[in-house]
C-alpha cells in the first residue's frame, strides 16, 4: 500500500458543514495529490502539493482547499459541503516530479446530504 | 475505447483469451502515457507507461501500443486471468510548464474475465 492511509474511509455529512479529509504517508514522498472519482468522469485532480506549504490547484479545485504543514500529511477541506461534492476521494503520492507511478490510497467515500 | 457519459465501455473475455483495451487521448503535447488498473473498492494501481517517442512497450503479460497519428493508445493483456478483472484507466502526463508531471485520466474501461 506504499504506506499511504486516508481517514475517514467513509463519511456522511449535511450540506453546508465543513469537512476535512486526511491523507497520511510514511515514506517521505515529496508529491501528494487529491483526486475525486465520479461515474463517467474518471479521476479528476483537485489539488496537489510539491512540498511542505507548497500547493497548487488542479482542474476541479473550486470549493476545496488544502494544507500541507508537514511532509507526511496532506489535508483536503470542503469549507461548506454541497451535494455535488458527494464522491470518492483518493489521495496519491509519488517521489519525483518526473515519475509516472503514483501510489494511491484506499479512498474516502463522502456523501453530502 | 473511452467515452464521455455515465456508462463506461466494457469488455468481457474468457479466461486465457487475450484482451485489448483502447483509449483515445486528446493532448498531442503529452510526453508519457500510462495505464492504471483499479480493482473494486481499491485505489488505482500503476501497470505500465510509454514515452511519447515510442510506439510499443512490453511488460509482464502486458503490451502498450501508441499510435500518435490517430491519438490512440491500447493495452493488450495476454492470457487474461480472473484476477485481471478491474477498471482500466489510461492517463496522459503533462509535458511542461507549471503543470509538468500532472496526470489527466480517461474515464476507464471495465474488463470482466469469465472463468
Amino acid at each position: 500500500d506504499a504506506g499511504i492511509t486516508q481517514s475517514p474511509r467513509h463519511k456522511v455529512t449535511e450540506t453546508g458543514t465543513p469537512v476535512t479529509l486526511r491523507c497520511h504517508q510514511t515514506e517521505n514522498h515529496r508529491y501528494m495529490y487529491w483526486y475525486r472519482q465520479d461515474p463517467g468522469h474518471g479521476l479528476r485532480l483537485i489539488h496537489y502539493s510539491y512540498g511542505v506549504k507548497d500547493t497548487d490547484k488542479g482542474e476541479v479545485s473550486d470549493g476545496y482547499s488544502v494544507s500541507r504543514s508537514k511532509t507526511e500529511d496532506f489535508l483536503l477541506t470542503l469549507e461548506s459541503a454541497t451535494s455535488s461534492q458527494t464522491s470518492v476521494y483518493f489521495c496519491a503520492i509519488k517521489s519525483g516530479r518526473g515519475d509516472n507511478e503514483q501510489f494511491f490510497g484506499p479512498g474516502t467515500r463522502l456523501t453530502v446530504l | 475505447g473511452e467515452s464521455v457519459g455515465l456508462h463506461l465501455p466494457t469488455l468481457s473475455v474468457q479466461e486465457g483469451d487475450n484482451s485489448i483495451i483502447n483509449c483515445a487521448y486528446s493532448n498531442s503535447a503529452s510526453d508519457y502515457f500510462i495505464w492504471y488498473k483499479q480493482e473494486s473498492g481499491k485505489g488505482p494501481q500503476f501497470i505500465i507507461d510509454i514515452r511519447s517517442n515510442m510506439d510499443k512497450r512490453q511488460g509482464q503479460r502486458v503490451t502498450v501500443l501508441l499510435n500518435k497519428t490517430v491519438k490512440h493508445l491500447s493495452l493488450q493483456i495476454a492470457a487474461t486471468q480472473p484476477g485481471d478483472s478491474a477498471v482500466y484507466f489510461c492517463a496522459e502526463r503533462n509535458a511542461g510548464g507549471t503543470s509538468y508531471g500532472k496526470l489527466t485520466f480517461g474515464q476507464g474501461t471495465i474488463l470482466t474475465v469469465h472463468p
